[in-house]
């Protein structure tokens, strides 16, 4: 147990869907990250928030927009997505932004696009 | 962004001691070394973090030579359950405070 809650854990969507994955920390950390972990490649840095603001990017289509109502809360807001979009995402907190500071991870959501 | 290369894969036997180790030739001043464990469909997990020298804790060792261009990840006496990917990531304040890329990772297969 990381302290960090992802939920769902699975998820199957249609393309043209619109679902929502959700992840909660109650670290009372302070900046906040979405992964993409396609299989057997690298995670991938898709967003970076920090004190509820967003401070990275990664080139992520627009089929995926992220909102962060609070520093304990973090969504990942999917619409009409493609099945190359199935993979894990992983959320992550830390007490601040920056490569120094520990990242804590979920344990996922695993989706599947159909 | 200091570029790390890690083995992408070691084979080891339960109870043996296994050392990975990680290059990172362009390593900044203040650069901090971590490393993180992440086993399958899992997010991955803190394992150590160092500047210089040696730091142990109760999972592992993180060795450090004098001119920081590598570092040894040393677990002792391993499991099947350390069966996993090991990343290491190097990075800090230099960066730009811009979060880490995680690379492929040393995918370590431990057997009976």
């Amino acid at each position: 147990e990381t302290g960090v809650t992802q939920t769902p854990r699975h998820l199957v969507m249609g393309m043209t869907n619109k679902k929502s994955l959700k992840c909660e920390q109650h670290l009372g950390h302070n900046a906040m990250y979405w992964y993409k972990q396609s299989a057997k490649k690298p995670l991938e840095l898709m967003f970076v928030y920090n004190f509820k603001e967003q401070t990275e990017n990664n080139s992520v289509p627009s089929r995926f927009s992220p909102e962060c109502p609070n520093s304990s809360h973090l969504f990942l807001h999917l619409h009409t997505l493609q099945p190359e979009d199935s993979a894990l995402y992983l959320c992550a907190s830390s007490p601040r932004r920056g490569p120094e500071n520990i990242q804590y991870f979920g344990a996922g959501t695993r989706l599947s696009v159909l | 962004l200091a570029k790390t290369t890690q083995p992408i894969s070691m084979d080891s036997y339960e109870g043996q001691e296994v050392n990975i180790t990680c290059s990172h030739n362009n390593i900044a001043t203040n650069d901090y070394i971590t490393w993180y464990q992440q086993f399958p469909s899992q997010g991955p997990r803190f394992i150590i973090q160092g500047y210089k020298t040696k730091v142990t804790n109760e999972v592992a060792s993180l060795f450090i030579p004098a001119d920081r261009k590598s570092s040894t990840l040393s677990l002792p006496r391993v499991s099947l359950s350390d069966t996993a990917v090991y990343y290491c990531l190097v990075g800090g304040v230099d960066t730009g405070r811009r979060a880490l890329t995680f690379g492929s990772g040393t995918r370590l297969q431990v057997q009976p």
